[in-house]
This record gives structure tokens, sequence and C-alpha cells, in this order.
């Protein structure tokens, strides 16, 4: 089954710097890649994903890039702000839609004053 | 976005007893997905509700510990088995809206 790998667990930046986190999948299969934002006790949101027939995608602060051939893909952030402060997910699925996602370990993002 | 809620929104149990956890979604969908997140960790999907079938079980999780029912197009049940302080976790249902998995708010469920 598909591995998803995450890196780094915890980040911390200062306001107004980039923030990156990286994944990268092992099923050569999988072609739909969503980032999640989950903030303290509530649900996973969606932020931004990519479909394998592209290689990068963006919006407003939030970006993703993805190489098919090295199997990675990373979510950049822009002018970070404390509200982006959460828990980001990487994700992975070989249905072309949503179902059956196979989640990342998850990175903790701090954004400093 | 799809609007799901969830009851109960948080249980306290008792090992050896199971728990029923509903989640109604405001328009009809083909599949439903229930994914547990074990305290501070990712999201693993359990198993994928298909109305008018039996459930499809992730490697890991069988029918057994986590009975699922699909009734009709907008609602699922999960039931957690004899459960265990293992158990603790919260667990979300999920569907697809245009695409995108959305998540219901979820249920904290902690096992004594």
């Amino acid at each position: 089954g598909e591995n998803v790998e995450q890196h780094p667990s915890t980040l911390s930046v200062q306001e107004g710097d980039s923030a990156v986190i990286k994944c990268t999948y092992s099923d050569s299969a999988s072609n739909y890649f969503p980032w999640y934002k989950q903030e303290l006790g509530k649900r996973p949101q969606l932020i931004i994903d990519i479909r394998s027939n592209v290689g990068e995608k963006k919006d407003q602060r939030i970006a993703v890039t993805l190489n098919k051939t090295a199997k990675h893909f990373s979510l950049h952030i822009t002018e970070t702000q404390p509200e982006d402060s959460a828990v980001y997910f990487c994700a992975a699925g070989d249905t072309g839609t949503a179902s059956k996602l196979t989640f990342g370990t998850g990175t903790r993002l701090q954004v400093t004053l | 976005s799809a609007v799901i809620s969830q009851k109960p929104s948080r249980d306290i149990c008792q090992r050896g007893t199971s728990l029923t956890i509903q989640c109604q979604v405001d328009s009809q969908v083909t599949m439903m997905f229930w994914y547990r997140q074990q305290p501070g960790q990712s999201l693993t999907l359990i198993a994928t509700a298909n109305q008018g079938s039996e459930a499809t079980y992730e490697s890991g999780f069988v029918i057994d510990k986590f009975p699922i029912s699909r009734p009709n197009l907008t609602f699922s049940t999960l039931t957690v088995s004899n459960m265990s302080p293992e158990d603790s976790s919260i667990y979300l249902c999920s569907v697809i809206r245009l695409g995108q998995a959305v998540f219901g708010p979820g249920t904290r469920l902690t096992v004594l």
C-alpha cells in the first residue's frame, strides 16, 4: 500500500517568513495530493490540492509543488501569520479523487511574533 | 462545502463496552469514509461505507471490531466494539464533495 512520509514534524518560523513542508510517497499510482490544516480541537480543513497532471498550484500565500519522478510534493506558505499556526497534513490518493487517502504524519507549524 | 454532523461529539466509555457513532450528511453521497485519529497522530482510514453493500475495510481493521452500517445515501454509523483504552481516538467521517474530501467534526472517544 501507499506510504507517505512528511518532514519536518515541527517547524517554527517568525511572522512574515516562509514555511516549507515536504512529503514523499511510495506508490507511483498516486495521482491526487491534498494538504490539510488542523487547528487544535477542530476538524482537518483542505487548504490546497494538486493532481498529477500539473507540477505547481498556487492560491494566494499558499503553493504546492509536485515532482512525480522523485515522488515528492511540498507545501509553501509565504508571509506567514500567527493564524497559520496549526498542524498540517499531506495526503496521497490513487483514484484521481479524494477517496482512500493516505496521510502523512503531520507538521506542527508555529508562527512566532 | 458539505455539511456533515456527527453524534456524539465526545464520550467517555468503560472498557469492554461498545459505542455507535452516527454521521449525517446534508446531501446524498455514494461513499462515506471513516477515519481514526489517535491522540497527537495522523489520520488513518478505517473503512469505506457504500450504500447497499458491505463496507470495505483497510488493512488492520476488521468488521467484528468496527461494524459499519449504511442504511441510506445520507447516513452511516460506525460502532467501536469491545473497547479498550487503545481505542481512545477521534473518529471522523468524511465524504467527497467536488472532488475533495470533507470531514465531519469528529467524535472524541475516551476509553477508561
